[in-house]
């Protein structure tokens, strides 16, 4: 049964603290996206890869990093540089790059309270 | 990938047919018109995708007039399950090699379905 994971569901941290959140994905897709959604809003790119070892900034990349060093795998550090780090964070995946006409597959989510 | 403007929220009441517009004036030859549904604290599932005229599938129907530059989707019959946010995304398909493209979710259309 192929998908995406991402795990946990609910993270807490304290201010300060540097936090991974994972993606892991079995469906044989190049591209994987990490996208953060503020309550009531849209989503908003955070980064993206088209391949492995390969990753480039979205929107709102400042405070952020990621590592794609498997075809599966594009774990996001939400560093203590990032502000307003409390969010929902979805990850998802596609074919290739080009959300605009590639279906994408999104992760369950993970929502990251920080105090 | 071009702009949207999807009206804010809707509401509909059970077994009533919905149809939510997108405009998108600014849309390019090679650009596709992909709709998301996304229910509270979860991913966005794919719905629908077309290029130009109808196209159908067993949850909903995809209507894009001749000049492209806005698209209605069409959900028959819709249930209290049907409770979502609904967005509408536009660009190409084409794979990017090393570039900045802005791929982007809108807010979407809230649609509400009462009893």
């Amino acid at each position: 049964d192929g998908g995406i994971t991402q795990s946990p569901k609910y993270l807490f941290r304290k201010e300060g603290q540097n936090v991974t959140l994972s993606c892991e994905q079995n469906l044989n897709h190049d591209a994987m996206y990490w996208y953060r959604q503020d309550p009531g809003q849209g989503l908003r790119l955070i980064y993206y890869s088209q391949i492995v070892n390969d990753f480039q900034k979205g929107d709102i990349a400042e405070g952020y990093s990621v590592s794609r060093e498997k075809k599966e795998s594009f774990p996001l550090t939400v560093t203590s540089a990032q502000k307003n780090p409390t969010a929902f964070y979805l990850c998802a995946s596609s074919i290739v790059l080009g959300q605009g006409g590639n279906e994408q597959y999104f992760g369950p989510g993970t929502r990251l309270t920080v105090t | 990938l071009a702009k949207t403007t999807q009206p804010i929220s809707m509401d509909s009441y059970e077994g009533q047919e919905v149809n939510i517009t997108c405009s998108h004036n600014n849309i390019a030859t090679n650009d596709y018109i992909t709709w998301y549904q996304q229910f509270p604290s979860q991913g966005p599932r794919f719905i629908i995708q077309g290029y130009k005229t109808k196209v159908t599938n067993e949850v909903a129907s995809l209507f894009i007039p001749a000049d492209r530059k806005s698209s209605t989707l069409s959900l028959p019959r819709v249930s209290l399950s049907d409770t979502a946010v609904y967005y509408c995304l536009v660009g190409d398909k084409r794979q990017v090699a090393g570039s900045a493209r802005q791929l982007t979710f809108g807010s979407g259309t809230q649609l509400t379905v009462l009893p």
